[in-house]
């Protein structure tokens, strides 16, 4: 079955500190794929995505996110953490049985410290 | 643009009440909206997807006669939880899909119901 796997289901850096999320997908066809934030009781905010444009894709808040086909991988990365990107990231991927299904990731917990 | 509602923000019940949900795109219309369900500390699960004017599709394991979703318009689908037990208190989260876009999915704030 389809999957998307989010290696480290929490993740601590220093503010300032380079952010490093991981995502890897399963799919024989390139998928589309997303990153979503979400804040504590709140819905899902699209980060950035990709749809076989550009293979480095940069979205809000300073965010970006490189598709590795040779990897299968869509990691994303923010070169300084503030304390506002502490939140729960979640990655994305378009099914095979259709491009309007998406599978999640378990999502990944960014903890920002002084 | 691309604001997704949803109504209320938060539910309380009793067990064996029904409670409905709403979900509302507020600036775009949409052919297909979805619905999610997500536990704490975890990922969201698609619970069905729902096409304006027909029956929504329900993913394997979700109680369709208990989860009876409704897309009378492109700007709104509601979700019923029906005859509601403790073990459906979650966050029920929604997403629309712009008709102008083939992937793209805006999310609404979710919803916390809360069976007592």
């Amino acid at each position: 079955a389809q999957s998307v796997t989010q290696l480290g289901s929490h993740v601590s850096v220093s503010e300032g500190a380079l952010v490093l999320l991981r995502c890897n997908y399963s799919s024989s066809v390139p998928p589309y794929l997303f990153w979503y934030v979400q804040y504590p009781n709140q819905g899902l905010q699209l980060l950035l995505k990709y749809t076989s444009a550009a293979t480095l894709v940069k979205g809000i808040n300073g965010f970006e996110a490189e598709f590795k086909k040779s990897e299968t991988s869509f990691h994303l990365t923010k070169p300084s953490a503030h304390m506002s990107d502490a939140a729960e990231y979640f990655c994305a991927s378009t099914s095979s049985g259709g491009y309007n299904k998406l599978i999640f990731g378990a999502g990944t917990r960014l903890a920002v410290h002084p | 643009g691309a604001v997704v509602s949803q109504h209320p923000s938060w539910v309380i019940c009793k067990s064996g009440t029904s409670v409905k949900i709403e979900c509302r795109s507020l600036d775009f219309q949409a052919t297909t909206m979805f619905w999610y369900r997500q536990f704490p500390k975890q990922s969201l699960m698609l619970m069905a997807t729902s096409n304006e004017g027909s029956k929504a599709t329900y993913e394997q394991g979700v109680e369709k006669d208990k989860f009876l979703i409704n897309h009378a318009s492109l700007t709104l689908s509601t979700l019923t939880v029906t005859s509601a037990h403790p073990e459906d208190s979650s966050f029920y989260i929604c997403s629309a899909e712009p008709t102008t876009s083939s992937y793209e999915q805006y999310f609404g704030p979710g919803t916390r119901l809360t069976v007592t």
